[in-house]
């Protein structure tokens, strides 16, 4: 039985590069969340997949951000040009999405320290 | 607006209080959902539990008991018999069927429980 997992787990890089990060969900789950999680925050929603479609983005995603998620299966989280701000958690969820709201299940996060 | 408050930012007990966190939630919906998530330090969420909003019944799963109450919109947790490993940050989330976003939680900043021997 294998949850949510995430690749890297850390990364460190220096302002201006640009960074992606990975997410495996939950087999045969539909739908992907994104969330940003900053020191002492809850999470905070950024985007959403259903299958490969993304639905939904957060204002807080700005256009230096974009992911993808190619065949409804993986998915990916580029940041272009990154800044200090952006150091922070980057969690990753699936749910399997029926007719009502359906519980998320959570990956162990990608730390990124953006020097 | 939705909106989740854990107004309790720490709380420290010794092994084998009981202890309840607190959470109090906003919406205009009729229809929603909430949760309770465990961040230990290693990161992962790990889920709790869910509840919709017609379902005001209390929930007990061993040491943890969840009191969901519309009239105060208040969804508190309370651990019994409190043990070190549950030493954690807990967060509270809601989340509504509105409009066009379907499914995204939003997060209580979360209350850090240590718990001492």
């Amino acid at each position: 039985d294998t949850g949510v997992s995430q690749d890297p787990r850390h990364k460190i890089t220096k302002r201006g590069q640009n960074v992606t990060f990975r997410c495996d969900p939950i087999s045969e789950h539909n739908r992907l969340y994104w969330y940003r999680q900053t020191l002492g925050q809850g999470p905070e929603f950024l985007t959403y997949f259903q299958n490969e479609a993304q639905l939904e983005k957060s204002r807080l995603l700005s256009d230096r951000f974009s992911a993808e998620r190619p065949k409804g299966s993986f998915s990916t989280l580029e940041i272009q040009r990154t800044e200090q701000g952006d150091s922070a958690m980057y969690l990753c969820a699936s749910s399997l999405q029926g007719t009502g709201i359906e519980t998320q299940y959570f990956g162990p996060g990608t730390r990124l320290l953006v020097l | 607006a939705q909106k989740v408050t854990q107004a309790q930012t720490e709380i420290s007990v010794v092994e084998k209080e009981d202890v309840t966190l607190d959470c109090v939630y906003e919406t205009r919906d009729t229809t929603y959902y909430l949760f309770w998530y465990k961040q230990p330090p290693s990161g992962e969420l790990v889920f709790l539990i869910r509840r919709n909003s017609f379902d005001e019944q209390n929930e007990i799963s061993g040491r943890y008991s969840w009191n969901f109450q519309k009239s105060t919109s208040s969804f508190n947790f309370t651990i019994t018999a409190s043990q070190v490993v549950d030493s954690a940050v807990y967060f509270c989330a809601l989340s509504a069927d509105y409009g066009g976003s379907q499914g995204n939680l939003i997060f209580g900043k979360g209350t850090k429980l240590s718990v001492k021997p």
